[in-house]
C-alpha cells in the first residue's frame, strides 16, 4: 500500500539558511499535516491543509510557511534557521472525512542546524 | 489543554500482556479514542481506535470504559519490538489530532 512520503530523508543546514521539505500524501488523501519533534520531546502540531487551504495552524515559528500544492503535495519552507530548529519533521495525511479515519505519518525528515 | 493522561513510563516482561491505561475524562460524545505508537524516532504509528465499543485488531485490543472516560490499549503477547512510546488521543473530525505526553513501554526479555 501507498505510504506518505518524505524528502529528504536528512538536511544539514547553516544557521540563517533556509531549507525545504516535501510531502507526498498518500492517494486521494486531501488533507496534510506537519509536526516537528524536537530531541526527547512529543510531537508537536504546526499546520495543516486541506484542499490546498490552511485549516489549522498550530506552534509554527513566523519564518516558516507551507502550502498545499495542486496535485495534494506539501511543502514546509523554513527561513532564517535556528539551531533550535533542529528536529525530526513529520508529515501525515488523511481524508478530511469520514471521521474516524485517522492519520498516516511518513518516516520524517531530520533537519540539523549547525 | 491535554485531553488525556497517561502514565509516563511502563515495564512488561516479553510475552505477557502489556495493559496501557489511558484517562480522557473530558471526551466528548463524538470523539473518539486512538492510539499511536512511536518506535525510536520513526513515524508514529497507527494501533487502533474506537468510538463506544471494545475493538481488537491483529496488534492490539481497545477497552473503552462505559462512561467512555478512560481506556485500555492490550498488547497480548507483548515482544520486545513492542518497545515504544504510546499514545492516546481522543479526536474527532481529523484535523484535531495532539500529542501529549505518551506511555514509554519497555519489554523486558
Amino acid at each position: 500500500a501507498a505510504g506518505v512520503i518524505q524528502s529528504p530523508r536528512h538536511l544539514i543546514k547553516e544557521k540563517r539558511e533556509t531549507a525545504t521539505l516535501k510531502c507526498y500524501p498518500i492517494p486521494r488523501h486531501d488533507t496534510v499535516y506537519w509536526y516537528q519533534q524536537g530531541p526527547g520531546q512529543d510531537p508537536q502540531f504546526l499546520i495543516s491543509f486541506y484542499e490546498k487551504m490552511q485549516s489549522d495552524k498550530g506552534s509554527i515559528p513566523d519564518r516558516f510557511s507551507a502550502q498545499q500544492f495542486s496535485d495534494y503535495h506539501s511543502e514546509l519552507n523554513m527561513s532564517s534557521l535556528e539551531l533550535g530548529d533542529s528536529a525530526l519533521y513529520f508529515c501525515a495525511s488523511s481524508p478530511a472525512w469520514p471521521p474516524g479515519y485517522g492519520y498516516t505519518f511518513g518516516s520524517g525528515t531530520r533537519l540539523t542546524v549547525v | 489543554d491535554a485531553k488525556t493522561t497517561q502514565p509516563p513510563s511502563m515495564d512488561c516482561a516479553e510475552g505477557r500482556a502489556a495493559n496501557l491505561p489511558c484517562n480522557h475524562s473530558t471526551i466528548s460524545g463524538n470523539e473518539y479514542v486512538y492510539w499511536y505508537r512511536q518506535i525510536h524516532s520513526q513515524g508514529p504509528q497507527y494501533i487502533i481506535h474506537g468510538l463506544k465499543n471494545n475493538e481488537t485488531n491483529e496488534m492490539a485490543s481497545l477497552i473503552i470504559t462505559e462512561d467512555r472516560k478512560s481506556s485500555t490499549l492490550i498488547l497480548p503477547h507483548a515482544t520486545l519490538r513492542d518497545t515504544a512510546v504510546y499514545y492516546c488521543i481522543v479526536m474527532y473530525n481529523n484535523n484535531d489530532m495532539r500529542f501529549g505526553a505518551g506511555t514509554r513501554l519497555t519489554v523486558k526479555p
